[in-house]
């Protein structure tokens, strides 16, 4: 079974703060993906990378910033934590064939006060 | 731009047939997910398409037209559990982010007794 876990399931941080959202696969993925997720407007992609120390921009990079140190390692951060950054941030993993599905982490709330 | 598109919500009767519409348009297409997601867990892959027709999978089947731009997901035999939101996602092709997924708002079904 594909595991993808998150450093935490809940989290509350003041803004301003600089926060480091965790995630680790234990399938030597190499594609790996954070999103977050709001209602009525669905996941978003944020950040992914292909390989270890490459990353690429999804459709909403601004405030965020991404780290891939090691294969099975993508962490996500919050430089300075803004109250429009509170909601529910998924990571997932994606082997590189076929059928090309993703593989998610159960997520972080994160609540920005 | 990238849309797509599916209803928000639906209510089904358990042991009812239920029928969850998407339709996109998008820049490129390189085949077509759903996911189940309960509430406050991580989504779940239900089924890819990326040739037209149907593919079929115990209760859920799910269709694609490419020329329509459309898909459904079919549940069948519907249970309590089955009350979940159905997220559709496009699998794009375009450069370096090949494989990425956009997603649609998500279909939330609820199955009443």
């Amino acid at each position: 079974d594909v595991k993808v876990t998150q450093s935490s399931r809940y989290l509350v941080k003041r803004t301003g703060e600089k926060v480091f959202l965790e995630c680790v696969q234990d399938m030597d993925h190499e594609n790996m993906f954070w999103y977050r997720q709001d209602p009525g407007l669905g996941l978003r992609l944020i950040y992914f990378s292909y390989d270890v120390k490459m990353k690429e921009k999804g459709d909403i990079p601004e405030g965020y910033s991404v780290s891939r140190e090691k294969k099975e390692r993508f962490s996500l951060i919050l430089e300075s934590a803004s109250t429009n950054q509170t909601s529910m941030y998924l990571c997932a993993s994606r082997p590189p064939g076929a059928p090309y599905e993703q593989y998610f982490g159960p997520g972080t709330r994160l609540t920005v006060t | 731009g990238q849309n797509i598109d599916q209803p928000t919500e639906m209510t089904a009767t358990e042991g009812a047939i239920v029928q969850i519409n998407c339709t996109y348009q998008t820049s490129g297409f390189n085949g077509l997910f759903w996911y189940q997601q309960h509430a406050g867990e991580a989504p779940t892959f239900l089924s890819y398409n990326v040739l037209d027709g149907l593919e079929e999978k115990g209760r859920f089947s799910s269709f694609l037209s490419r020329s329509k731009g459309y898909s459904y997901l079919l549940l069948k035999e519907l249970q309590m559990k089955d009350s979940a939101s159905y997220l559709c996602a496009v699998r794009m092709n375009y450069g370096g982010s090949q494989g990425n997924l956009i997603f649609g708002k998500g279909t939330k079904l609820s199955v009443k007794p």
